[in-house]
């Protein structure tokens, strides 16, 4: 089952405008990362927000986290076109015997930015 | 270069046949396992392992067999290929577990007929 779920499933802009993504999920957490997906490629680490902060930047994105909606967002600004991909957000969760954590992933939100 | 390294890209087997894909890193990472994405449905983990010779199951494993024999190799065996495990796999690495951003390879892509 999915913990993370983004929205909204597909976003399309033009060159030089901002996008953002939302993330929710549904129990605690440890920490909340992003990854983008390019078609047919695997899956590339973009930023990771520990549950203990509330803005992280990394060059032109910016995540949010706000822990007592249980929401993320990831702001892309100044968007080109090589941003066009797929955009997930993944929460870790304790496995059972409560030792070790997985990342869950939602189903993404496809990204078009249009020249 | 560095990174996940999974083989082999493409694959096509009848139903019943049996494959190891193969999945290597060569970061040192302790942390490493197995994704499935199928259209709509995310990534699942089938398969994780925290270190050599230690390997648990995730949300969807029936059907897989994993081994941690090293630290660099996490190999992903089907049993006996379904229809049903017609998929894009992911082999992903890390260091301490979730603490810590994925490494994933390129995917191998699956089709059991």
């Amino acid at each position: 089952s999915q913990q993370g779920e983004e929205d909204p499933q597909a976003l399309s802009i033009q060159e030089g405008e901002n996008a953002t993504m939302n993330c929710s999920y549904k129990t605690s957490i440890n920490n909340l990362q992003w990854y983008r997906q390019n078609s047919g490629r695997g899956l590339v680490h973009l930023i990771l927000i520990r549950s203990n902060e509330r803005e992280k930047h990394s060059g032109r994105l910016r995540v949010t986290l706000d822990t007592s909606k249980k929401s993320s967002s990831l702001l892309i600004t100044a968007s080109r076109a090589a941003d066009t991909a797929s955009y997930f957000c993944a929460t870790d969760a304790l496995l059972s015997g409560g030792s070790n954590y997985k990342l869950t992933f939602g189903k993404g939100t496809l990204l078009t930015v249009n020249p | 270069n560095a990174g996940v390294t999974q083989t082999p890209k493409f694959q096509v087997l009848k139903t019943g046949q049996s494959m190891t894909l193969q999945c290597a890193q060569d970061m040192n990472h302790e942390y490493m396992s197995w994704y499935r994405q199928d259209p709509g449905m995310g990534l699942r983990l089938i398969h994780y392992s925290v270190g050599a010779g230690i390997t648990d199951q995730g949300e969807v494993p029936n059907g897989y067999n994993v081994s941690r024999s090293t630290t660099e190799d996490f190999p992903l065996r089907l049993l006996s290929a379904a229809p049903s495990q017609t998929s894009v796999y992911f082999c992903a690495s890390s260091r301490f577990n979730a603490n810590y951003g994925y490494t994933f390879g390129s995917g191998t892509r699956l089709t059991v007929v």
